[in-house]
């Protein structure tokens, strides 16, 4: 069974970095059928996609936080990792990380999720 | 940006009725739609993919429908474990997609 954690810094104080990572088991990060992205949701709000990485390194992320992200994959510890620089109120949210699955499209494996705060 | 719209925000229904939750995208996706179920304190699972296609180990009782820019997710017998946040989510720019901002069924 694929299982995803999220781990890293809950609390982050303002114009800081936020740095999360994401362990997968069950699965590896190395394989070529898949995608890891990260997906984050400010309270009250819907869900907003951050970025992806896959095996080889190849990044892909929303063009309004690119000047602010870094996603990168570490296949020795099977994970992979998200560094939010410059955080403001606005990045408080709970955040997910997922499988892409590149045969059928969608995110077929979700983190649970872990919670994120901005303040000094 | 591909804007995904669910309706209603809260469906309110008694086990054992069927109801079905609708999303709307801005342009056509094709079948390019997901439906996700999230229950408190979990992660979010996947249901649908491809409009109509059941995620492995997916309850018959769930079913897709639609392309372009109409989507519905029936569920034929709401059973207990079925009251919870669902979100579609459009992948045709994948591996961007945006979601729904979700649809809560809760119980009557």
């Amino acid at each position: 069974q694929v299982q995803l954690q999220e781990s890293g810094s809950g609390l982050v104080k303002p114009s800081e970095t936020l740095s999360l990572r994401c362990t997968v088991s069950g699965g590896s990060v190395s394989s070529s059928s898949y995608y890891w992205g990260w997906i984050r949701q400010p309270p009250g709000k819907g869900l907003e996609w951050i970025g992806n990485i896959n095996y080889s390194g190849n990044t892909y992320y929303n063009s309004s936080l690119k000047n602010r992200v870094t996603i990168s994959v570490d296949t020795s510890k099977n994970q992979f990792s998200l560094m939010l620089r410059s955080v403001t109120a606005a990045d408080v949210g709970i955040y997910y990380c997922a499988r892409y699955n590149i045969l059928t499209g969608p995110i077929d494996y979700w983190g649970r999720g872990t919670p994120v705060t901005v303040s000094s | 940006e591909i804007v995904m719209t669910q309706s209603p925000a809260t469906l309110s229904v008694s086990p054992g009725e069927a109801v079905t939750l609708s999303c709307r995208a801005s342009q056509s996706v094709s079948t390019t739609l997901a439906w996700y179920q999230q229950r408190p304190g979990q992660a979010p699972r996947l249901l649908i993919y491809g409009a109509s296609t059941r995620a492995t180990g997916i309850p018959d009782r769930f079913s897709g429908s639609g392309s372009g820019t109409e989507f519905t997710l029936t569920v034929s017998s709401l059973q207990s474990e079925d009251f919870a946040l669902y979100y579609c989510q459009q992948y045709k720019d994948w591996p961007q997609g945006t979601f729904g901002q979700g649809t809560q069924l809760e119980i009557k």
